[in-house]
């Protein structure tokens, strides 16, 4: 099974600064077939269902704010979100869509200060 | 519109059985691959089990194989989820999503508690 390791666990921030996740996957998430990464980024705020952010390690979901920015490949992504706002209060989940069985890693809960 | 409504949890004691239902809407079910994935009161999200589109491809978590069964009525526009043997450890929150590798439509939940 791929394990997601994901850092930090918590984080808080000033809104207007910027923020890294990390993830970090015990296999390689690039298929040499097509040269893809499958890794996806998503959002869950209080109370509410996750939401897809970022597919394939760098594209972001139609509707997504450009301030949120995924990157990386093979074993090692980041997702950045840049000028953070307050709607942005949420945990962050990376997952890998490479092979059964899916995988989560364990989530960063961002705090606004 | 895009909807999954999920349906079909409830209190239910251990070893007890229970199906959940993800009705979609919004789009041509039949075309899409779906996914059953829970959540732990106040933990992370675990993936639960995955189905293709057209039920060839079928795929579970070690944590719940041999106990659940998803499943698909494409006619009827619904995903389901046995679940046998249930355990206190099967106590989450449990959305259904659509996609293969880009889940980009998730449910609202329904909560599944086992406890006596």
């Amino acid at each position: 099974d791929i394990v997601m390791t994901q850092s930090p666990s918590s984080l808080a921030v000033s809104a207007g600064e910027t923020v890294t996740i990390n993830c970090k996957s015990s296999q390689s998430l690039l298929s040499s077939g097509n040269q893809k990464n499958y890794l996806a980024w998503y959002q869950q705020k209080p109370g509410q269902s996750p939401k897809l952010l970022i597919y394939l390690a760098s594209t972001r979901e139609s509707g997504v704010p450009d301030r949120f920015i995924g990157s990386g490949s093979g074993t090692d992504f980041t997702l950045t979100i840049s000028s953070v706002q307050a709607e942005d209060l949420a945990d962050y989940y990376c997952q890998q869509h490479y092979s059964y069985p899916l995988t989560f890693g364990s989530g960063t809960k961002l705090e606004i200060k | 519109e895009v909807q999954l409504v999920e349906s079909g949890g409830g209190l239910v004691q251990p070893g007890r059985s229970l199906k959940l239902s993800c009705l979609a809407s919004g789009f041509t079910f039949s075309n899409y691959g779906m996914n059953w994935i829970r959540q732990a009161p106040g933990k992370g999200l675990e993936w639960v089990a995955s189905i293709s589109s057209s039920s060839s491809y079928i795929y579970y978590a070690d944590t719940v194989k041999g106990r659940f069964t998803i499943s698909r009525d494409n006619a009827k526009n619904t995903l389901y989820l046995q679940m046998t043997s249930l355990r206190s450890e099967d106590t989450a929150l449990y959305y259904c999503a659509r996609g293969i590798t880009r889940w980009d439509y998730w449910g609202q939940g329904v909560m599944v508690t086992v406890s006596s």
